[in-house]
């Protein structure tokens, strides 16, 4: 059982947005502004697409954004694409002897 | 941009020790943390721990008493080494740059599978 909580599947049509939530404590998403959401596809390595809660990296489409409110981080992704259909994860910094911990991973289908 | 490659055994029985190398290129080693991360098939990612050049580090509780991770900065690398492997340690181990508890340059990864 991972230590942060995401839905395991969304789905979207292209052109619309989805949130992806993640779930943790005041011990790791709730108390630090070090949350991170990856984007992976299949047989391929993860991708930074948003770190320190909602910062993009050089690169990634402003298409992607990242917020948090209280234990819950969010990703959200507007104008669905079909190349964004992919496994995300998210990601915490924890103050508990962890030190890192990941989210279950959600599937974005894009129908 | 910095490039990441993992190399070792793709197979190694149970009991024995994986050992994993990671290769840093197109940039310098120092100054960051460096961490391993691994998935098994079908699963999430499991982080397994970092080093940071100074040689310091820190590991998951869970596997902390199998770890053992160093740093050679004179050849841009850094290893893992995780022993009494069994069954469970199958997966594909991933090597990674650490900026701060986020994760931007990746290894491809390489897939470790654990059998006799």
């Amino acid at each position: 059982q991972s230590a942060l909580t995401q839905p395991a599947s969304v789905s979207g049509s292209p052109g619309q947005s989805i949130t992806i939530s993640c779930t943790g404590t005041s011990s790791d998403v709730g108390g630090y502004n070090y949350v991170s959401w990856y984007q992976q596809h299949p047989g391929k390595a993860p991708k930074l697409m948003i770190y320190d809660v909602s910062n993009r990296p050089s690169g990634v489409s402003n298409r992607f954004s990242g917020s948090k409110s209280g234990n819950t981080a969010s990703l959200t992704i507007s104008g669905l694409q079909a190349e964004d259909e992919a496994d995300y994860y998210c990601c915490s910094y924890s103050s508990s002897s962890t030190l890192v911990v990941f989210g279950g991973g959600t599937k974005l289908t894009v129908l | 941009q910095v490039q990441l490659q993992e190399s070792g055994p793709g197979l190694v029985k149970p009991s024995e020790t994986l050992s994993l190398t990671c290769t840093v290129s197109g940039g310098s080693i120092s100054s960051y943390y460096w961490s391993w991360i691994r998935q098994p098939a079908g699963k999430g990612l499991e982080w397994i721990g970092r080093i940071y050049t100074s040689g310091s580090t820190n590991y998951n509780p869970s596997l902390k008493s199998r770890v053992t991770m160093s740093v050679d900065t004179s050849k841009n690398q850094f290893s893992l080494k995780l022993s009494s492997l069994t069954a469970a340690d199958t997966a594909v181990y991933y090597c990674a740059r650490d900026s701060s508890v986020w994760y931007d340059s990746w290894g491809q990864g390489t897939l470790v599978t654990v059998s006799s």
